[in-house]
């Protein structure tokens, strides 16, 4: 199973909502990760969870919060967002240990904020 | 800090003929190196990977990459394109720690009848 699985596939929430975006691998990687990737832009790093631990914020606003419950879970919670969070978020996964860095990405949730 | 540019934003080519992306690197230690598809609205497929060894690398769908150290150099190339190759590509670049993935800008494939 080589499969990085992410809910929902597509959001629209108004700007007072709180919502959270799913992601789950079952691959045993250890190293799960949040992307944002604007229309017809790269994707930009978010966050990096570590072993279940964050390791990596890329200064993204508190609006956004990460939670890592287990090894396997990744999750976004979305509060009081603004239209320009809309995007497309992507998660991924790889094992962090020196050596292989491949990565694994989901399909991605395409948020819109109205 | 590590950066990757992608020179070209948009390629036209035909189908049959041959590909080439481009990709330059800058980092300060031997890096990870990569190439993802990505279909519109779709997540990123990793094509092929680049850690050590032989600088000749074989990825998925008939594509090749060749890394080359002296011009930071980490070109994509697949001899005959098909229709189904039309997609936006992006080259990246990772720690050895593995742990964070920078982008290039992107080069978006079309592919004429």
């Amino acid at each position: 199973d080589t499969e990085v699985t992410q809910t929902p596939k597509h959001l629209v929430m108004g700007m007072t909502n709180k919502k959270s975006l799913k992601c789950e691998q079952h691959m045993g990687h250890r190293a799960m990760y949040w992307y944002k990737q604007k229309a017809k832009k790269p994707p930009e790093l978010m966050f990096v969870y570590s072993y279940e631990k964050l390791s990596i914020n890329e200064s993204v606003p508190s609006r956004f919060s990460p939670e890592c419950p287990n090894s396997s879970l990744l999750n976004l919670h979305l509060h009081a967002l603004q239209p320009e969070d809309s995007a497309l978020y992507l998660c991924a996964s790889s094992q962090p240990t020196t050596g292989n860095t491949e990565a694994f990405f989901g399909q991605g949730t395409r948020l819109t904020v109205v | 800090a590590q950066s990757v540019t992608q020179p070209d934003i948009h390629i036209t080519v035909s189908e049959g003929a041959s590909l080439e992306l481009r990709c330059n690197y800058s980092y300060g230690a031997t890096p990870y190196l990569f190439w993802y598809v990505q279909s519109p609205g779709q997540g990123l497929q990793l094509l092929l990977k680049y850690f050590s060894g032989d600088t000749l690398v074989q990825g998925i769908k008939g594509f090749e990459a060749e890394f080359k150290r002296s011009q930071s150099s980490f070109n994509l190339r697949k001899p005959s394109v098909h229709w189904s190759d039309a997609a936006e590509y992006f080259c990246a670049v990772g720690r050895a720690a593995g742990n964070k993935l920078t982008f290039g800008g992107g080069t978006r494939v079309l592919v004429k009848p």
